[in-house]
């Protein structure tokens, strides 16, 4: 399983884009990106995942460099409610998902 | 999306007694789940992964016969704490997953032993 490093805390203003960072260096080529986020006593709740090329949907965008190296996850207007600790995991199918520490994103009114 | 109900939410129990935590995949078939523990202000850990049918593959350091899971159909899997402690005391999350989706988690179970 590859190992995955972000930043341990982030903060963004309300309504601003939240761009977290992860990065992936050696994650293999058949390991998609996972994005997930985890709000307070609550399960982990899927994000966006990618392979390399970079992907879109209703909650966020998922940018993945060329060499799929690292990746960043873009909350295009963040929300008080998008506050939550955000985990990025390099697996697939198959694959056990293993979660590092996250980064902690507090949005600020 | 894909849906996985986990119960009970939150359960109390005293020491020595086992309680079980179900989780089920509502609108797809999870040929793996997988179940996590997570401490305060820590990240998840794998406890163990499930296939239908299969013996749980557990973590390194993870007891077994103290952990028992089930993994009986393709949208059931059950994890037994037996004989709880209070060290035991967590937060209990199990996800499930299939070829066309990705890992897709339950809401968590707050497992108290008094």
């Amino acid at each position: 399983d590859a190992k995955t490093t972000q930043p341990p805390s982030m903060d963004c203003a309300e309504g601003r884009a939240a761009n977290l960072p992860c990065n992936h260096s050696t994650i293999s080529g058949n390991e998609y990106v996972y994005w997930y986020r985890q709000i307070h006593s609550q399960g982990p709740q899927y994000i966006i995942h990618g392979l390399k090329n970079n992907e879109t949907n209703e909650m966020a965008s998922l940018i993945i460099t060329e060499d799929r190296k690292s990746s960043t996850l873009i909350l295009p207007h963040a929300t008080l409610r998008d506050t939550a600790v955000y985990y990025c995991i390099a697996g697939g199918y198959g694959q056990n998902f293993v979660f590092g520490p996250g980064t902690r994103l507090s949005v600020l009114p | 999306g894909a849906v996985v109900s986990q119960h009970p939410s939150r359960v109390i129990c005293k020491s020595g007694t086992s309680v079980k935590i179900e989780c089920r995949s509502l609108d797809f078939q999870a040929t793996t789940m997988f179940w996590y523990r997570q401490f305060p202000k820590q990240s998840l850990m794998l406890m163990a992964t499930s296939n239908e049918g299969s013996k749980a593959t557990y973590e390194q350091g993870v007891e077994k016969d103290k952990f028992l899971i089930n993994h009986a159909s393709l949208t059931l899997s059950t994890l037994t704490v037996t004989s709880a402690h209070p060290e035991d005391s967590s937060f209990y999350i199990c996800a499930g997953e299939n070829y066309n989706s990705p890992l897709h988690f339950g809401n968590g179970t707050r497992l108290t032993v008094t």
